[in-house]
């Protein structure tokens, strides 16, 4: 049982470029999520999804894209990165809506 | 407007002894409260937890106070050891159809030997 693991572990991407984070999961969660955390700040919320095939925005969506093709992974993209999005990302998911959530170990996306 | 507060961005405790953590909200509707614990290149891992309707959650070395009127809730570790050296994030959520946890920026704790 991995948990919650996310792909790749770290990333530096030039202005502009684009790239795809993986989420999975093994729990049979329902409810998956995406955060960034940045130096001084909490996680904060990007997307989340609340089941297969359904996603829906959090507290900053922009500049980013995400997918729940299968109930079991959770991508996030970013299609033209910024430096602004030099962050910390971390997925999480939930069996219950609202329940603790378990967080993968996250990656670390540099934009130069 | 930061819903969730965490004033002290660091604390230093020795081994054996108590350490405080607090955390302060300003949501009135916030009604489930979480506290995580981060290592350095890991994500944060569920700890504790308390409901609104309680006062007081315990769980081993941990316990978590909550006292709705002043809005404020904190995070006990006895005795504290060098392993609990760690970020440590409160989180609130409000109830019912809502999913959305609300971090603080967290607290940095070390337990010197």
């Amino acid at each position: 049982n991995a948990g919650v693991t996310q792909t790749p572990k770290f990333r530096v991407l030039k202005t502009g470029q684009s790239m795809t984070l993986l989420c999975a999961q093994d729990m049979n969660h329902e409810y998956m999520y995406w955060y960034r955390q940045d130096p001084g700040m909490g996680l904060r919320l990007i997307h989340y999804s609340v089941g297969e095939g359904t996603t829906a925005k959090g507290e900053v969506p922009d500049g980013y894209n995400v997918s729940r093709l299968k109930k079991q992974n959770f991508l996030l993209g970013l299609e033209s990165a910024a430096p602004s999005q030099t962050s910390v990302y971390f997925c999480a998911s939930s069996l219950l809506l609202g329940d603790e959530q378990y967080f993968g170990p996250g990656t670390r996306l540099t934009v130069t | 407007d930061q819903q969730v507060k965490q004033n002290s961005p660091s604390l230093s405790v020795q081994e054996g002894r108590i350490s405080i953590l607090n955390c302060d909200y300003t949501n009135s509707m916030f009604d489930y409260f979480l506290w995580y614990k981060k290592y350095p290149a890991e994500g944060p891992t569920f700890l504790i937890s308390i409901s609104s309707i309680k006062d007081k959650n315990e769980d081993g070395r941990f316990t978590v106070f909550l006292n709705k009127s002043a809005k404020h809730l904190s995070l006990h570790i006895v005795p504290s050891q060098p392993g609990d050296s760690a970020v440590y994030f409160c989180a609130a959520r409000i109830g019912g159809s809502n999913y959305k946890l609300t971090f603080g920026k967290g607290t940095l704790l070390t337990v010197n030997p």
